[in-house]
């Protein structure tokens, strides 16, 4: 079946710096990814959709300086937390939606994110 | 906007009974797509199971199946037979069938179910 990989899995930054995160869909192309954040206990928020060949769509309340998405290609996007702070610690999933499977989406395995 | 609500955050079973997990959302559209996703404590996300909206007949994937009922607009799962494994969090999740948003998920707050042995 579809598979959606995420790298790194888990990161430990200081404050200050930035950390990229990137999601791939390993078998299908994907021209629309999604990136959540979820913390510990909670829902997945949609933080924006990632499109290839254009700009993000940011949810509101969503910093777009902050959180840079790029959409580089067809299989790959990517999000880059920029001088990130403690408060940016939380676990970021992204996913994608797959069309030939009946229209449902798979999800990546998430990366932690720890800002010290 | 659509919303959903789970109004369970925690349910218990015993393993082999069946467990029943609520689930309402709001809506405008007609034409949608309803969903289970179960995150085990590897925090992967797993589909359990799909329904259309367009569909009167209820879902069944094995031991998951669903209530669904357009009016009321509930939709819960059934889970029958627990298994140890079965233990986690799940989350109800709404997707418009076109338009703008195509693709995107709403989630509800999502519901920590514990299996007893």
């Amino acid at each position: 079946g579809a598979v959606v990989s995420q790298h790194p899995s888990w990161v430990i930054c200081k404050s200050g710096t930035s950390v990229k995160i990137e999601c791939r869909s390993l078998d299908f192309q994907a021209t629309t990814m999604f990136w959540y954040r979820q913390f510990p206990k909670q829902s997945l928020m949609l933080m924006a959709t990632s499109n290839e060949g254009s700009k993000a769509t940011y949810e509101q309340g969503v910093e777009k300086d902050k959180f840079l998405i790029n959409h580089a290609s067809l299989t790959l996007s990517t999000l880059t937390v920029t001088s990130a702070h403690p408060e940016d610690s939380s676990f970021y999933i992204c996913s994608a939606p797959v069309q030939r499977a009946a229209k449902t989406q798979y999800f990546g395995p998430g990366t932690r994110l720890l800002v010290l | 906007a659509q919303t959903v609500t789970q109004s369970q955050p925690e349910m218990s079973v015993q393993e082999a009974e069946t467990v029943t997990l609520s689930c309402t959302y709001d809506t405008s559209e007609s034409d949608y797509y309803l969903f289970w996703y179960k995150q085990p404590p590897s925090r992967q996300m797993i589909l359990v199971i799909r329904q259309e909206a367009y569909k009167q007949q209820n879902a069944t994937e094995n031991r998951f199946s669903v209530n669904f009922q357009k009016a009321a607009k509930s939709f819960s799962l059934k889970i029958s037979d627990s298994q140890l494994g079965d233990a986690a969090m799940y989350f109800c999740a709404y997707r418009s069938a076109g338009g703008t948003s195509y693709g995107k998920l709403t989630f509800g707050q999502g519901t920590i179910l514990t299996v007893h042995p």
